[in-house]
């Protein structure tokens, strides 16, 4: 079983519907991350969490918010989708300078 | 200015030439260096850290020069298994808070 997972893969949905996508891990780690990438951009950091109380925004947090649940899951939210927030979005964990990421969600905004 | 550069390509190598990438940063206080390897539409994976006095893992060298805050990744006898795009990624500070270049794309050709 994959260390780090994400649901939805996948997922076409309108502009101004709220969205969420969510990331569990099994690797016990206590950092989180969420990222999106655009091509030729890169990976940009969009919120972190080092611990279950606590978040913090990345380099692009404005129109998304984030929960972490528990040790194990951090969720990231689309209040109000928009199309520029059309992207590949994955989920991260570490314990040192290694990230571990999750599988990635494709998502498009239309 | 991006943080992290690097050329984008695509590099088309054959089958067992060596090929070299290079990616710049421009934050002089970062602390430690890394190559990822991204797969089509798949997560990063490290790939291999970068230390000041040089590493060699198999076929892969990294370098690192912080005086001119450049760092390099060499692969000798290129692989098809090696076409993949490679993420140069810096960690600016003690955290493990990572900036990722564009990433560079590699096609190795029969």
């Amino acid at each position: 079983d994959a260390d780090v997972t994400q649901t939805p893969r996948n997922r076409i949905t309108k502009t101004g519907k709220r969205i969420m996508l969510e990331c569990s891990q099994t690797k016990g780690h206590d950092r989180m991350y969420w990222y999106r990438q655009d091509p030729g951009l890169g990976l940009r950091l969009i919120y972190y969490s080092f611990d279950v109380k606590d978040i913090n925004k990345g380099e692009i947090s404005d129109g998304y918010s984030v929960s972490r649940q528990a040790q194990a899951k951090f969720s990231l939210s689309l209040e109000s989708a928009i199309p520029n927030q059309t992207a590949l979005y994955f989920c991260a964990t570490s314990d040192t300078y290694e990230q571990y990421f999750g599988p990635g969600t494709r998502l498009t905004v239309t | 200015r991006k943080e992290v550069e690097q050329d984008p390509g695509p590099f088309n190598v054959p089958e067992g030439a060596t090929v070299a990438f290079n990616c710049t940063y421009s934050n002089s206080a970062s602390q430690s260096f890394f190559w990822y390897r991204q797969d089509c539409r798949k997560e990063p994976k490290l790939l291999m850290s970068v230390y000041s006095s040089g590493n060699e893992d198999g076929r892969f060298t990294a370098q690192l020069n912080r005086a001119s805050q450049y760092i390099s990744l060499l692969i000798r006898d290129s692989k098809l298994s090696d076409s993949a795009t490679y993420l140069c990624v810096v960690a600016p500070n003690a955290g493990n808070m990572l900036t990722f270049g564009g990433g560079t794309r590699l096609m190795v050709k029969p």
